[in-house]
């Protein structure tokens, strides 16, 4: 079974622009989650979405949002970037009935 | 609350040498935990996880954990550490939902090997 994949793994942009990023989770799996990494936070929670409904939020602003396709697939997208959200965004699936989450490659943001 | 610490931020071992990560968690009901290792610009792979099977439980690359319920511990081990054993691990308790997600992080331990 081919692994959480996520596109595209490097970006560079500026201040003020947007961007989209891509998770396609393990075939079958229909929960995905979405994490913001950095040296100084960690791991924080960004948003779980299931069957294309947004399941929890955690404590990210608006600019941050998501969404899930019939395929399970996921994006998220991040307006008018600042240089703080410069970081490795990870996404990870699971299975229904599956506490255990799998983790993509991740893409690492860099925003001047 | 459910939560997780995780003792030592920085642990360096000797390549050959035994490997003990430490883990202590919080929660209001038996949890589920699970130990994750990131090396350098990677995601996240799963070592082990323990759902109340077993207190000992075995995962991949030598590793193992063994939950001890007195001591709300979940402690990793290895008996002999390698040199691709250098890499962050991250002691992860399970959630119900909340703004925190379904999996509460520690903020991970870097582990240095030295040949």
């Amino acid at each position: 079974k081919a692994g959480v994949t996520q596109t595209p793994r490097y970006l560079i942009k500026t201040r003020g622009q947007q961007v989209t990023l891509s998770c396609s989770p393990i075939s079958g799996h229909r929960s995905v989650s979405w994490y913001q990494q950095t040296p100084g936070q960690g791991l924080q929670f960004l948003f779980e979405y299931f069957s294309e409904t947004q399941r929890n939020k955690g404590n990210f602003p608006g600019r941050f949002s998501g969404r899930q396709f019939s395929n399970s697939r996921s994006e998220m997208n991040v307006s008018t970037l600042e240089l703080g959200d410069s970081a490795l965004y990870l996404c990870a699936s699971s299975g229904a009935t599956e506490e255990t989450q799998y983790f993509g490659p991740g893409t690492r943001l860099l925003v001047l | 609350a459910q939560s997780v610490t995780q003792l030592d931020s920085h642990v360096s071992v000797s390549e050959g040498t035994p490997v003990l990560l430490r883990c202590n968690y919080s929660s209001s009901y038996s949890p589920s935990l699970f130990w994750y290792v990131q090396h350098p610009n990677k995601g996240l792979q799963l070592l082990l996880k323990y759902t109340s099977a077993a207190t000992l439980v075995k995962g991949i690359n030598g590793f193992e954990a063994e939950f001890k319920k007195s001591e709300t511990s979940f402690h990793l081990t290895k008996p002999s550490a390698h040199m691709s054993d250098a890499a962050e691990y991250f002691c992860v308790v399970s959630v119900y939902g909340g703004s925190q997600g379904n999996l509460i992080f520690g903020k991970g331990t870097k582990l240095s090997v030295k040949p």
